[in-house]
């Protein structure tokens, strides 16, 4: 069964760059017409989608975000990552890895979710 | 950019009642809405895909209908389980969340 679990600081400072992997287990990342994603939500707020990125490394971003974020992919090593830079106190947030169901589509699994803190 | 428009933003109910949840597309999204159910420290849970279309799993007390740019969650005799804040999503082209309805 595929599961997807995100990895990385619990802390950041401002102005550093924020960076999470998401580890992808129980499945290939190769061949499969899924999207990776990452979606936050600042603690009490609703869901902000952030992007999205194909297992051939097409990627789409929120436009509201998409001067400062980058996803990548390592299909080889079954994970996919999120760097945004020069972080505020507006970026803390939880941050999720999930994946869509097929191409775009809606997302069907979930990881259970990192709290990033965005503090000096 | 399409904007997602979600009322009401709070709902308070009773078990056993029934519960509309709408959500609103500034242009057409054709049927590409999905609703999710998030409880307190958990992870959004995909209820309804494509408008209408329940997840395995889900109960049947759980419905979607609509189309274009108006959309609704519906839920027939309110569980405990229920009580939740509920997000739509679309994905028609790239993906946005509704601000969040919770059911109190």
């Amino acid at each position: 069964q595929v599961q997807v679990q995100e990895s990385g600081p619990g802390l950041v400072k401002p102005s550093e760059t924020l960076s999470l992997t998401c580890i992808v287990s129980g499945g290939s990342m190769s061949s499969s017409s899924h999207y990776w994603g990452w979606v936050r939500q600042p603690p009490g707020k609703g869901l902000q989608w952030i992007g999205c990125i194909s297992h051939r490394g097409n990627t789409y971003y929120n436009p509201s975000l998409k001067s400062r974020v980058n996803i990548s992919v390592d299909t080889s090593k079954s994970r996919f990552s999120l760097k945004v830079p020069s972080v505020t106190a507006a970026d803390t947030a939880i941050y999720f890895c999930a994946r869509t169901r097929g191409g775009r589509d809606a997302f069907d699994l979930w990881g259970q979710g990192t709290l990033v803190t965005v503090s000096s | 950019d399409i904007q997602m428009t979600q009322s009401p933003s709070t709902l308070s109910a009773s078990v056993g009642d029934r519960v509309t949840i709408t959500c609103r597309a500034s242009q057409t999204i054709y049927k590409w809405l999905a609703w999710y159910q998030q409880k307190p420290g958990q992870s959004p849970r995909l209820l309804i895909r494509d408008t209408s279309v329940l997840e395995s799993g889900v109960p049947s007390r759980f419905g979607g209908s609509g189309s274009g740019t108006e959309f609704t969650l519906t839920i027939n005799g309110l569980q405990p389980d229920d009580f939740a804040t509920y997000f739509c999503q679309k994905y028609n082209d790239y993906w946005m969340f509704g601000q969040g309805t919770k059911v109190e």
